[in-house]
Protein backbone atom coordinates (compact mmCIF):
# COMPACT_ATOMS: atom_id res chain seq x y z
CA UNK A 1 0.00 0.00 0.00
CA UNK A 2 1.09 3.23 -0.81
CA UNK A 3 1.85 5.24 1.99
CA UNK A 4 3.56 7.97 3.48
CA UNK A 5 4.57 7.19 7.70
CA UNK A 6 5.46 9.42 10.39
CA UNK A 7 6.50 8.64 14.17
CA UNK A 8 5.21 9.54 16.53
CA UNK A 9 1.77 10.32 16.18
CA UNK A 10 1.75 12.06 19.70
CA UNK A 11 4.98 13.45 21.58
CA UNK A 12 4.88 15.39 24.81
CA UNK A 13 8.69 16.83 25.29
CA UNK A 14 10.30 19.70 27.68
CA UNK A 15 12.10 22.72 26.11
CA UNK A 16 15.44 22.31 25.16
CA UNK A 17 15.33 18.44 24.57
CA UNK A 18 16.64 17.62 21.51
CA UNK A 19 13.89 15.16 19.13
CA UNK A 20 13.36 14.04 16.07
CA UNK A 21 9.87 13.15 13.99
CA UNK A 22 11.09 10.36 11.44
CA UNK A 23 8.85 9.85 7.88
CA UNK A 24 9.02 7.93 5.38
CA UNK A 25 7.67 7.12 2.09
CA UNK A 26 7.41 3.51 -0.42
CA UNK A 27 6.48 5.11 -3.32
CA UNK A 28 10.17 6.16 -4.35
CA UNK A 29 8.53 9.92 -4.53
CA UNK A 30 11.25 12.29 -5.70
CA UNK A 31 9.78 15.41 -3.85
CA UNK A 32 9.51 15.69 0.33
CA UNK A 33 8.03 18.23 2.44
CA UNK A 34 7.49 19.37 6.11
CA UNK A 35 4.37 21.62 7.39
CA UNK A 36 3.03 22.50 10.22
CA UNK A 37 -0.20 23.06 10.95
CA UNK A 38 -1.49 25.59 13.53
CA UNK A 39 -5.41 26.96 14.26
CA UNK A 40 -6.68 29.90 11.80
CA UNK A 41 -2.93 29.47 10.00
CA UNK A 42 -3.48 26.40 7.30
CA UNK A 43 -0.36 24.93 6.79
CA UNK A 44 2.84 26.45 6.44
CA UNK A 45 5.69 24.13 4.94
CA UNK A 46 9.12 24.21 7.08
CA UNK A 47 11.40 22.48 4.86
CA UNK A 48 11.35 20.75 1.44
CA UNK A 49 13.87 18.42 -0.57
CA UNK A 50 13.43 17.74 -4.66
CA UNK A 51 15.78 14.78 -4.20
CA UNK A 52 18.42 13.15 -2.21
CA UNK A 53 21.00 15.43 -0.42
CA UNK A 54 18.99 18.21 -2.26
CA UNK A 55 17.01 20.44 0.96
CA UNK A 56 15.39 24.01 1.24
CA UNK A 57 13.70 26.27 3.42
CA UNK A 58 10.43 26.49 3.45
CA UNK A 59 8.08 29.70 5.05
CA UNK A 60 8.90 28.83 8.38
CA UNK A 61 12.50 26.92 8.71
CA UNK A 62 13.48 28.55 12.17
CA UNK A 63 13.86 26.22 14.92
CA UNK A 64 13.94 23.11 12.52
CA UNK A 65 16.46 21.19 10.86
CA UNK A 66 16.05 18.44 8.35
CA UNK A 67 18.31 15.76 6.24
CA UNK A 68 17.32 13.80 3.07
CA UNK A 69 20.22 10.92 3.34
CA UNK A 70 18.34 8.52 1.46
CA UNK A 71 14.83 8.75 -1.00
CA UNK A 72 12.62 7.27 1.08
CA UNK A 73 13.43 9.16 4.55
CA UNK A 74 12.93 12.63 5.38
CA UNK A 75 13.35 13.17 9.12
CA UNK A 76 12.42 16.91 11.00
CA UNK A 77 14.86 17.61 13.77
CA UNK A 78 14.17 19.80 16.46
CA UNK A 79 17.69 20.74 18.13
CA UNK A 80 16.31 23.03 21.29
CA UNK A 81 12.33 22.79 20.81
CA UNK A 82 10.45 25.94 22.64
CA UNK A 83 6.99 26.22 22.84
CA UNK A 84 6.15 27.92 20.13
CA UNK A 85 6.98 24.52 18.34
CA UNK A 86 3.55 23.25 19.72
CA UNK A 87 1.86 22.44 16.76
CA UNK A 88 0.17 19.29 14.15
CA UNK A 89 3.21 18.39 12.17
CA UNK A 90 2.64 16.52 8.28
CA UNK A 91 4.95 15.09 6.52
CA UNK A 92 4.45 14.83 2.44
CA UNK A 93 5.53 13.35 -0.63
CA UNK A 94 4.96 13.82 -4.47
CA UNK A 95 6.17 12.70 -7.87
CA UNK A 96 7.31 16.12 -8.32
CA UNK A 97 5.64 19.11 -6.64
CA UNK A 98 3.16 21.57 -8.30
CA UNK A 99 2.42 18.82 -10.82
CA UNK A 100 1.34 15.58 -9.25
CA UNK A 101 -0.74 14.40 -5.78
CA UNK A 102 1.09 15.32 -2.57
CA UNK A 103 0.64 12.02 0.02
CA UNK A 104 0.65 13.12 3.79
CA UNK A 105 1.35 10.83 7.02
CA UNK A 106 -1.15 11.17 9.45
CA UNK A 107 0.67 13.69 11.36
CA UNK A 108 2.43 14.44 14.33
CA UNK A 109 1.00 15.93 17.74
CA UNK A 110 3.63 17.87 18.90
CA UNK A 111 3.58 19.49 22.74
CA UNK A 112 6.43 21.34 23.97
CA UNK A 113 6.55 22.38 27.53
CA UNK B 1 4.57 34.94 -5.08
CA UNK B 2 1.09 32.77 -4.80
CA UNK B 3 -1.46 32.90 -2.06
CA UNK B 4 -4.74 31.73 -1.20
CA UNK B 5 -7.34 32.97 0.76
CA UNK B 6 -10.48 30.77 2.11
CA UNK B 7 -12.96 33.45 3.29
CA UNK B 8 -15.22 30.98 5.22
CA UNK B 9 -13.56 29.70 8.50
CA UNK B 10 -16.81 27.57 9.55
CA UNK B 11 -19.68 26.02 7.40
CA UNK B 12 -22.82 24.35 8.58
CA UNK B 13 -25.16 22.54 6.18
CA UNK B 14 -27.68 20.29 6.63
CA UNK B 15 -27.60 16.93 5.67
CA UNK B 16 -28.89 16.49 2.24
CA UNK B 17 -28.67 20.48 1.27
CA UNK B 18 -25.48 21.29 -1.66
CA UNK B 19 -22.66 22.98 -0.65
CA UNK B 20 -20.37 25.06 -2.12
CA UNK B 21 -16.89 26.04 -0.19
CA UNK B 22 -15.01 29.28 -1.20
CA UNK B 23 -11.63 29.43 -2.42
CA UNK B 24 -9.53 32.52 -4.21
CA UNK B 25 -6.13 32.73 -5.73
CA UNK B 26 -3.59 35.46 -6.13
CA UNK B 27 -1.25 34.01 -8.99
CA UNK B 28 0.03 36.18 -12.03
CA UNK B 29 -0.60 33.14 -14.49
CA UNK B 30 -2.30 29.79 -14.58
CA UNK B 31 -2.00 27.94 -11.24
CA UNK B 32 -2.76 24.62 -10.78
CA UNK B 33 -4.99 24.49 -7.80
CA UNK B 34 -6.14 21.50 -5.51
CA UNK B 35 -8.60 20.88 -3.20
CA UNK B 36 -7.79 18.29 0.20
CA UNK B 37 -9.90 17.38 2.69
CA UNK B 38 -8.85 16.65 6.13
CA UNK B 39 -11.02 14.25 8.44
CA UNK B 40 -10.37 14.55 12.45
CA UNK B 41 -7.77 12.74 13.37
CA UNK B 42 -6.52 12.51 9.95
CA UNK B 43 -3.88 13.48 7.22
CA UNK B 44 -4.52 15.09 3.89
CA UNK B 45 -6.17 13.44 1.64
CA UNK B 46 -6.96 15.08 -2.19
CA UNK B 47 -9.92 15.64 -3.47
CA UNK B 48 -9.93 17.02 -7.06
CA UNK B 49 -7.10 19.27 -8.77
CA UNK B 50 -6.87 21.52 -12.12
CA UNK B 51 -3.74 21.78 -14.13
CA UNK B 52 -5.97 22.84 -17.78
CA UNK B 53 -8.22 22.52 -19.61
CA UNK B 54 -11.99 21.78 -18.64
CA UNK B 55 -12.30 24.07 -16.10
CA UNK B 56 -15.09 22.01 -14.26
CA UNK B 57 -13.35 19.04 -12.54
CA UNK B 58 -14.75 16.02 -10.82
CA UNK B 59 -13.41 14.60 -7.57
CA UNK B 60 -13.84 11.96 -5.28
CA UNK B 61 -16.59 11.51 -3.21
CA UNK B 62 -19.19 13.23 -5.11
CA UNK B 63 -16.81 16.41 -5.68
CA UNK B 64 -16.26 19.29 -8.40
CA UNK B 65 -14.83 23.08 -8.66
CA UNK B 66 -14.82 25.06 -11.34
CA UNK B 67 -11.69 27.25 -12.12
CA UNK B 68 -12.76 30.72 -12.83
CA UNK B 69 -10.01 32.85 -14.30
CA UNK B 70 -12.22 36.41 -14.15
CA UNK B 71 -12.83 36.11 -10.73
CA UNK B 72 -9.44 34.23 -9.33
CA UNK B 73 -11.34 31.72 -7.35
CA UNK B 74 -11.83 28.19 -7.41
CA UNK B 75 -14.65 26.81 -5.48
CA UNK B 76 -15.75 23.48 -4.28
CA UNK B 77 -19.42 21.96 -4.42
CA UNK B 78 -21.50 19.24 -3.80
CA UNK B 79 -25.16 18.58 -4.65
CA UNK B 80 -26.07 16.31 -1.82
CA UNK B 81 -23.92 16.23 1.40
CA UNK B 82 -23.31 13.70 3.79
CA UNK B 83 -22.63 13.64 7.33
CA UNK B 84 -19.73 11.69 6.44
CA UNK B 85 -18.42 14.88 4.86
CA UNK B 86 -18.08 17.09 8.42
CA UNK B 87 -14.15 17.80 8.15
CA UNK B 88 -11.85 20.58 7.24
CA UNK B 89 -11.31 21.83 3.32
CA UNK B 90 -8.25 23.12 2.02
CA UNK B 91 -7.87 24.86 -0.79
CA UNK B 92 -3.51 25.01 -1.89
CA UNK B 93 -2.02 26.66 -5.38
CA UNK B 94 0.93 25.46 -6.96
CA UNK B 95 2.84 27.05 -9.47
CA UNK B 96 4.06 25.42 -12.66
CA UNK B 97 8.44 25.93 -11.95
CA UNK B 98 8.00 26.35 -8.25
CA UNK B 99 8.50 23.81 -6.39
CA UNK B 100 5.80 24.62 -3.34
CA UNK B 101 2.25 24.39 -2.40
CA UNK B 102 0.65 26.93 -0.49
CA UNK B 103 -2.53 26.35 1.43
CA UNK B 104 -5.42 28.15 2.67
CA UNK B 105 -6.25 28.97 6.06
CA UNK B 106 -8.84 26.09 5.62
CA UNK B 107 -12.41 25.88 5.90
CA UNK B 108 -13.76 23.61 8.19
CA UNK B 109 -17.23 22.02 7.69
CA UNK B 110 -20.07 21.02 9.99
CA UNK B 111 -22.90 18.98 9.06
CA UNK B 112 -26.42 18.98 11.16
CA UNK B 113 -29.45 15.97 10.25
Amino acid sequence: EAQVTQNPRYLITVTGKKLTVTCSQNMNHEYMSWYRQDPGLGLRQIYYSMNVEVTDKGDVPEGYKVSRKEKRNFPLILESPSPNQTSLYFCASSLRQGLTEAFFGQGTRLTVV
Amino acid sequence: AQSVTQPDIHITVSEGASLELRCNYSYGATPYLFWYVQSPGQGLQLLLKYFSGDTLVQGIKGFEAEFKRSQSSFNLRKPSVHWSDAAEYFCAVGAPGNEKLTFGTGTRLTIIP
